[in-house]
């Protein structure tokens, strides 16, 4: 079965410091990542998607992303943490050459920055 | 970048009434939609793909006729609680897909309470 992993459901990383969210994916083909983050009571906000090239994906806010085919992982990078960045972050996958489009999503990650 | 626009972002109603969810692409064509529910602290549950011009494709366990989808232009899709229920409370939220691009973007998302 498709499927994608959030192994956390919080981390906790100190303002200034790097932070780090795991995704791995388990699907068919060659996939399309993506990662969205969402704030309380709020919609989701796109950040970056991988699709094809380099595997270093630069995305909105000073995200960046990482594509590793040999360990099915997408892990959500930021070299400095910011307390605004406090979200929940949700990986998704929309596998390559899928009839419907559909996104499938991990059960997502809560971020959480300390001052 | 694009923007997906949800209306109304909260809406209340009573208990067997009808209540209908607008989800617009404001600056990009969407001939896929997607309409989700999130229940708090959780993931997102896709409820239905909406085809644009087509009838939509309701995951499994979701009752089509409660939950009534419809996509008549590439740029708006609905989706109408009909006969609500308490437990049809919920957030909701919709997905459109760039059909030029691929990136799928997300509305803001409506609180539905049904009383």
């Amino acid at each position: 079965a498709q499927s994608v992993a959030q192994p956390e459901d919080q981390v906790n990383v100190a303002e200034g410091n790097p932070l780090t969210v795991k995704c791995t994916y388990s699907v068919s083909g060659n996939p399309y990542l993506f990662w969205y983050v969402q704030y309380p009571n709020r919609g989701l906000q796109f950040l970056l998607k991988y699709i094809t090239g380099d595997n270093l994906v630069k995305g909105s806010y000073g995200f960046e992303a990482e594509f590793n085919k040999s360990q099915t992982s997408f892990h959500l990078k930021k070299p400095s943490a910011l307390v605004s960045d406090s979200a929940l972050y949700f990986c998704a996958v929309r596998p390559y050459g899928g009839a419907t489009n559909k996104l499938i999503f991990g059960t997502g990650t809560l971020l959480a920055v300390q001052p | 970048g694009a923007v997906v626009s949800q209306h109304p972002s909260r809406v209340i109603c009573k208990s067997g009434t009808s209540v209908k969810i607008e989800c617009r692409s404001l600056d990009f064509q969407a001939t896929t939609m997607f309409w989700y529910r999130q229940f708090p602290k959780q993931s997102l549950m896709l409820m239905a793909t909406s085809n644009e011009g087509s009838k939509a494709t309701y995951e499994q366990g979701v009752e089509k006729d409660k939950f009534l989808i419809n996509h008549a232009s590439l740029t708006l899709s609905t989706l109408t609680v009909t006969s609500a229920h308490p437990e049809d409370s919920s957030f909701y939220i919709c997905s459109a897909r760039d059909a030029l691009g691929g990136t799928i973007y997300f509305g803001e998302g409506s609180w539905l309470t049904v009383v």
